[in-house]
This record gives C-alpha cells, structure tokens and sequence, in this order.
C-alpha cells in the first residue's frame, strides 16, 4: 500500500520548452504533496507544498511562475517547468501524505529531466 | 530554524561488518526525526522514524536507530551490512509543532545531505 508513481520517469526537452511531470497516489488519496529538487550527489531540497484544491506554497528562491504547481485531486499532482532552461535539469521527487501512517511521506521514483 | 547534519558525505565498509551513519540536527524544539534510504535512480523509502516513546528505533531491513536528545544525535547503525545495503541514507527531521492537526498528516522534512553507504565484498 500506499504507491506514489510519477511520469515520466525521464525527459528529454529542449530549452524554451515546457514540461509537465505528474506525480500520482495509487492507493490513497494524497491531501498534501510535496515536490523536491535533487541535484547530482546532493541532497533533496523542497521546492513546494501542494494541498488538494488550494494553491500550493512555494519555499523561498522557487520561481512560482517558472515551476507551476496544480493539485486539482486527491490522487494527482502536476509540476510544470515552463521555458525550461539546462539549469533547470535535475531529478524531480514528489511525495504525499494521505493518513496511511502518521507522520511518513510517500516519496515516488522521481523524475529526470534533461534540457538540451 | 532547523538543520540536519550528516558529517561522512561516504562510508566504505566491508560486507557483513558492522556500520554507523551519523546523524546530528540542530532545533529549538523537539523534532520528529527519519532517516530515509535512496537506492540510484530511485525515490526515498523510509527505513525508520522516531516520534516520541522509546529511544532506540527499529526499522525495515535490519538497521535501528538511537535518540539521543542530550547529544541533539540520531545514528543509524546496522550490525552486519549486506552488498545490497549500498545506497545514500538521508536522515530527516521535522517540527512536529506545525504538524496540521486532522489524521496524521505531516509537514514538510528537512533533509541531511546523505551519506553514501558502499558495502564492499
């Protein structure tokens, strides 16, 4: 139980494009989600806290308009790098929290995004 | 303000050795702590936590944990490490003050950089 997927797994896009990355709850409905940056060898850094139907709340130094976040159900939430940039290539982590089990988060597999 | 400290960026150890990964955070108030396992290419599985009751933690594929509040420390150690074990271990602290209050729910974690467990044969 409590699965999180996200997709794609890895994209290529070339800078000035836009990406859309999703990342789902399987099994339980996700009241929060949180969306982290990975950079090679370092660690997760929090990029943002979604709820279900309200805006989500950006951590200080994330670009709101650069990196949009929509969580429009219980089960899926989208990250949107819009006018991608090669700096903007990293791994993308999503995690949800949904009462499954206090206080843990669900984290899914990640998604690598490279811009050429 | 929080922080996590994990001071051995990577620990080589032989296989079946015994091994410690060290884990110090820094918090005005008392913290939920997690250490958390990436394997490459992969998201996080959390292998233990600690939330409040007993000091020492056992978690998932044979590692326990110890809370030591005096020492502001939270050490995963596992007595014999397997090839399988290689991977980067992410300890995690969170306040459980801004916990919001329906179900459960938690707030966002505040990562270590991570250690890189490289079990040899």
């Amino acid at each position: 139980g409590a699965v999180v997927s996200q997709h794609p797994s890895w994209v290529i896009c070339k800078s000035g494009t836009s990406v859309k990355i999703e990342c789902r709850s399987l099994d339980f409905q996700a009241t929060t989600m949180f969306w982290y940056r990975q950079f090679p060898k370092q660690s997760l850094m929090l990029m943002a806290t979604s709820n279900e139907g309200s805006k989500a709340t950006y951590e200080q130094g994330v670009e709101k308009d650069k990196f949009l976040i929509n969580h429009a159900s219980l089960t899926l939430s989208t990250l949107t790098v819009t006018s991608a940039h090669p700096e903007d290539s990293s791994f993308y982590i999503c995690s949800a929290d949904g009462y499954v089990l206090p206080y843990e988060q669900y984290f899914g597999p990640g998604t690598r995004l490279t811009v050429t | 303000a929080q922080s996590v400290t994990q001071l051995d960026s990577q620990v080589p150890v032989f296989e079946e050795a015994p091994v410690e990964l060290r884990c110090n955070y820094s918090s005005s108030v008392s913290v939920y702590l997690f250490w958390y396992v990436q394997y490459p290419n992969q998201g996080l599985q959390l292998l233990l936590k600690y939330l409040s009751g007993s000091t020492l933690v056992k978690g998932i594929n044979g590692f326990e944990a110890e809370f030591n509040k005096s020492q502001t420390s939270f050490h995963l150690r596992k007595p014999s490490v397997h090839i399988s074990d290689t991977a980067e271990y992410f300890c995690a602290v969170s306040d459980p003050n801004t916990h919001m209050n329906y179900g459960g729910a938690t707030n966002k974690l505040i990562f270590g950089t991570g250690t890189l467990l490289a079990v040899q044969p």
